[in-house]
């Protein structure tokens, strides 16, 4: 019963190209978050996401990101044009429901950094 | 944004001590309060999750209780281990997610 899973664990790139953090979540959830550590920070809420929707991006910078969880296949956040403050660790959660009653399952996290 | 608080920061305990923790919150709209064990290059891993005032969970040596009143949560280890050490995360549920506080810091000392 595979957990949370994230990939790539590390990602390095270049200032002005594009990052894909993919997210899998846990077998019989349906409801996805993502979640930023900047260096020496908590983590900050980005999006909380449903199959085929998007319900919060309240935490979610207006430009360069976007995130998706489509019918089929993982959830996938997504940077475009890069830049050296987007490094960070981006963690991944699932729960089954609607999360007040349900603790969060979390992946392990994809750890950007940009160069 | 909702302001949630944790102190101390940071705890350093020899093995054997008992220690507590403590969350603060906004004590309006209150739905749920979560709280997280984070261990060092793990991803973490939920404790408990509570909802009613005067609310105590156990797990073990680990205990908390909840205040929604005054908007606060203590967390207890009891016997402290050298496997305790890990970052503690409260997180309150706010509208449809959690907004996790900054965590405190274990060390337990053999």
């Amino acid at each position: 019963n595979a957990g949370v899973m994230q990939n790539p664990r590390h990602l390095v790139r270049r200032r002005g190209q594009e990052a894909r953090l993919r997210c899998s979540p846990m077998k019989g959830h349906s409801h996805v978050y993502w979640y930023r550590q900047l260096p020496e920070e908590g983590l900050k809420f980005m999006v909380y996401l449903q199959k085929e929707n998007i319900i919060d991006e309240s935490g979610m910078p207006k430009e360069r990101f976007s995130a998706e969880f489509p019918k089929e296949g993982p959830s996938i956040l997504r940077i475009q044009q890069v830049v050296r403050g987007d490094s960070a660790a981006y963690f991944c959660a699932s729960s089954p429901d609607t999360g007040s009653d349900y603790g969060y399952t979390f992946g392990s996290g994809t750890r950007l950094t940009v160069v | 944004i909702l302001n949630v608080e944790q102190s101390p920061q940071s705890l350093h305990v020899q093995e054997g001590d008992s220690t507590n923790f403590t969350c603060s919150f906004p004590s309006s709209n209150f739905y749920a309060l979560h709280w997280y064990r984070w261990e060092t290059a793990k991803s973490p891993e939920a404790l408990f999750v509570m909802t009613l005032n005067g609310d105590e969970k156990k797990k073990g040596r680990i205990s908390a209780t909840l205040n929604t009143k005054e908007g606060y949560s203590y967390l207890y280890i009891k016997g402290s281990q050298p496997e305790d050490s890990a970052t503690y995360l409260c997180a309150p549920y706010n509208t449809d997610k959690l907004i996790f506080g900054t965590g405190t810091r274990l060390q337990v000392f053999p």
